[in-house]
């Protein structure tokens, strides 16, 4: 099975900030890769999909690339309402999906 | 509004069995695959299973820790997703989400607010 491994676990960033965040699978994979967002007490929401396609409604700040083994998820300017947790998920073969075990981004 | 809204989550015996459901609404559910994702308290998200579109739900796939144990289905002409939890462990404390996929090469677009599953003793 694919292994999707986030980097870092934590990362400890300020308003304004530059963010990226790193999702590495264990063997190349498709382009269907996904990111989404989640807060405390609350369901997961749609980042990107498909590598780097920006969800409905979600702000431009969010970017996504990556090919291969490497993914990575960028904010370019963080703001106050995206200290959250993130997760990959690599979700190319309908029978069985990965998550990345999730990076929480928190107030420096 | 489209809309997921779980249900039946509660506390279980270990060996024990739940059955959860999932109520959609606003969009065209028949069009769409369905899936669970559950959380363990304090972890990450792990995939669980996925059905395809059709009402018989001939496509069922499972995560590895499930298999033999838990049950997805739907049923198209209600509107409803369900799990089928049986022989229940420690382990599958979680809170259990389900969420929509339209196919690549969105992701999943819609999720519900989650029901928690507590096996104990």
């Amino acid at each position: 099975d694919i292994q999707m491994t986030q980097s870092p676990s934590t990362l400890s960033a300020s308003v304004g900030d530059r963010v990226t965040i790193t999702c590495r699978a264990s063997q190349s994979i498709s382009t269907w890769l996904a990111w989404y967002q989640q807060k405390p007490g609350q369901a997961p929401k749609l980042l990107i999909y498909a590598t780097s396609s920006l969800d409905r409604g979600v702000p431009s700040r969010f970017s996504g690339s990556g090919s291969g083994t490497e993914f990575t998820l960028t904010i370019s300017s963080l703001q106050p309402d995206d200290f959250a947790s993130y997760y990959c998920q690599h979700y190319g073969d309908y029978s069985t999906w990965t998550f990345g075990q999730g990076t929480k981004v928190e107030v420096k | 509004e489209v809309q997921l809204v779980e249900s039946g989550g509660g506390l279980v015996q270990p060996g024990g069995s739940l059955r959860l459901s999932c109520a959609a609404s606003g969009f065209t559910f028949s069009n769409y695959w369905m899936t669970w994702v559950r959380q363990a308290p304090g972890k990450g998200l792990e995939w669980v299973a996925n059905i395809n579109q059709r009402t018989s739900g001939s496509e069922k796939y499972y995560v590895a820790s499930v298999k033999g144990r838990f049950t997805i289905s739907r049923d198209n002409a209600k509107n409803t997703l369900s799990l089928e939890m049986n022989s229940l462990r420690d382990e599958d404390t979680a809170v259990y989400f389900c969420a929509r996929w339209p196919g690549w090469p969105s992701a999943c677009d819609v999720w519900g607010q989650g029901t928690v599953v507590t096996v104990s003793s």
